[in-house]
């Protein structure tokens, strides 16, 4: 079941800016991942981020998760346009089957 | 990281007939596999639930008898679209879930895409 919200739908950016997308969820979770889908083409997992951190890094990829709020949201720095593709977090809610739950996603597109 | 394939990437066929996509996890041994549908510019939503050696569970709105689901080994997870419609153009993604002691991992397949005619 679609749980997730995303926001922006899309954001279109220029390259070396930041882009920052936002993620709701509606129950309780275990982790809540972030993943990356070039148009056509499989998903790459990108950052899992555990329900007892609320903030994690890598590499030019910043990540929070506010379960109060019950969002996350996913920080892209210094946009390359090799980045443009769509975004989406996934939620591992507590006591699935470990079944993910994607959010509506973001189309990310970065001009050069 | 483990490695999920997905068998064909891509297949066309014409309405009325069915379609087999394999799923496989070529390095590690996989007790659940999950099956999702992704339809253009949608997000994934998760269809089943593939269990080796037993039934799979669907999801609500996920027709059984449609959506044919057989995990017969522990590398391998079929989903056979029955009687496709052009309704069922869609990109199907598997994933498996590769299991350490309490630790476990999710990979995801490259997906297929189906177009019915």
């Amino acid at each position: 079941s679609q749980q997730g919200e995303e926001d922006p739908q899309a954001l279109s950016i220029q390259e070396g800016e930041n882009a920052t997308m936002n993620c709701s969820y509606k129950t309780s979770i275990n982790n809540l991942q972030w993943y990356r889908q070039n148009s056509g083409r499989g998903l790459v997992h990108l950052i899992l981020i555990r329900s007892n951190e609320r903030e994690k890094h890598s590499g030019r990829l910043r990540v929070t998760l506010d379960t109060s709020k019950k969002s996350s949201s996913l920080l892209i720095t210094a946009s390359r346009a090799a980045d443009t593709a769509s975004y989406f977090c996934a939620t591992d809610a507590s006591g699935s089957a470990r079944q993910l739950t994607f959010g509506s996603g973001t189309q990310l597109t970065v001009l050069p | 990281g483990a490695v999920v394939s997905q068998h064909p990437s891509w297949v066309i066929c014409k309405s009325g007939t069915s379609v087999k996509i394999e799923c496989r996890s070529l390095d590690f041994q996989a007790t659940t596999m999950f099956w999702y549908r992704q339809f253009p510019k949608q997000s994934l939503m998760l269809m089943a639930t593939s269990n080796e050696g037993s039934k799979a569970t669907y999801e609500q709105g996920v027709e059984k008898d449609k959506f044919l689901i057989n995990h017969a080994s522990l590398t391998l997870s079929t989903l056979t679209v029955t009687s496709a419609h052009p309704e069922d153009s869609s990109f199907y993604i598997c994933s498996a879930i590769q299991r350490e002691g309490l630790r476990y991992e999710q990979y995801f397949g490259p997906g297929t895409r189906l177009t019915v005619t």
